[in-house]
Parts: C-alpha cells; structure tokens; sequence
C-alpha cells in the first residue's frame, strides 16, 4: 500500500513558473524524499529531508516538511521544459526485522505529473 | 562508476510462464530492494535484501514470487506461472545501509524492466 497522497495529481504550468507540489502522509516517519521519473532518465533522487528538519534548498528546489500536519511540499522555481516528469514523494521509516537488524525503508506515493511547457 | 543496471529491458510472457529479472547493483551497495511499479501509479515496495540476507518479503504478492541475492551482489527475481496481473515494471533498488534513525542515504535506481503477460 502507498502511503504518501500526492497534490495536485496532474500539473501544468508555462516555462520560468514556478511549480508547487504536495505530499501528505499518515504515518511517523524519519525522513521524506522527493524522487522524479522520466523516460529518458528512470527514477533519480532529488532531495532528503529528516523528521527534525522544517525546510530544505539544493538549486532551484526547495522542500518543507510539517511532521504535525504530516505534509511536505515540493517547490521548483524557473521551471524548464526538461523538468517535465513524474515527481514522487517517498517515506523514510527505519524499520527492524525479526532478528533485530535495522534498515531503512521507503514507501512511496502516487505522484505528481508536471508537464512545462516551452 | 556504473549506475544500476537491469535485464532484460523489456520481457513478453505467455500467461504461465515463469520469468527471471536481473539486477545488478552499485558495487559496495550493501542495500537491495524490488519495486513494482503498475503504470499511473507509484513504485510498491517487493523485498529487500541487507548484502545476501532477505530481510523483508513482505511486499511479495503471493508465492509465485521469488527473490535471492546469494553472493550478496546480483539478484534475481522470479515469478512462476506468470498472470496478467503481474504486468508492470519491476525496479530495482540500491543503496548504501541505513541502520540508524537520523542516518538516512537515497536509492539509486535501475531503468527497470518491463514485463508484459499476454
């Protein structure tokens, strides 16, 4: 099952707009990455943001994270034509199996797609 | 050095057929896991695998589905007696271990195969 709902489902905006999608979740969590998918290129990390940070920027992205909303949103400024993709919000949860070896999980939500146009 | 990589590309399937996907992951990557991924919607989590040990099988549809990593390195995944429902695109996954709360690292993905059961 999918944990992360994704808003809006479907997104179109001009070239140079700015494009704003979010991520809600139902569950605790230790972190959340935001994660793009083309064709060209296949599934690529874009961004990882831990439960006890509010707010982080790497180039033309910025992410929020509200664990008591448990919400998340991506923000892309200037959009490009090549941002054209599908963006995907995932869940981090450290989970333990039975003989009590830890790792890191991820549970992803439906996506957004973005189209820019030229 | 190489990313990810995944065969076949694409895989068409007579219905009850059995199929073998290859995953070959980052080298040092002690982390492995399998998506499935139906078309619209986001990636589903299949297993996992810590170097050789299957830690997590919880996402594995029914018993048709299979998964090892026996050398810690390569893995494969199987499906016996291939249904209909089983067409989609199985990611693979790689990454560093993450075993602690506020250590977290991202997945680096495979292009994916594309199983279609006729």
């Amino acid at each position: 099952s999918q944990q992360g709902e994704e808003d809006p489902q479907a997104l179109s905006i001009q070239e140079g707009e700015n494009a704003t999608m979010n991520c809600s979740y139902k569950t605790s969590i230790n972190n959340l990455q935001w994660y793009r998918q083309n064709s060209g290129r296949g599934l690529v990390h874009l961004i990882l943001i831990r439960s006890n940070e509010r707010e982080k920027h790497s180039g033309r992205l910025r992410v929020t994270l509200d664990t008591s909303k448990k919400s998340s949103s991506l923000l892309i400024t200037a959009s490009r034509a090549a941002d054209t993709a599908s963006y995907f919000c995932a869940t981090g949860l450290l989970r333990s199996n039975a003989g009590g070896t830890s790792y890191g999980k991820l549970t992803f939500g439906q996506g957004t797609i973005l189209t820019v146009h030229p | 050095g190489a990313g990810v990589s995944q065969s076949p590309r694409y895989k068409v399937a007579k219905r009850g057929q059995d199929v073998a996907l290859r995953c070959d992951p980052i080298s040092g990557h002690v982390s492995l896991f399998w998506y499935q991924q139906a078309l619209g919607q986001g990636p589903e989590f299949l297993t996992y695998f810590q170097n050789e040990a299957q830690l997590d099988k919880s996402g594995l549809p029914s018993d048709r589905f299979f998964a090892e990593r026996p050398e810690g390195s390569v893995s494969t995944l199987k499906i016996q007696r291939t249904q209909q429902e089983d067409s989609a695109v199985y990611l693979c996954a790689s990454s560093l271990v993450w075993a602690a709360k506020t250590l977290a690292y991202e997945q680096y993905f495979g292009p994916g195969t594309r199983l279609t059961v006729t």
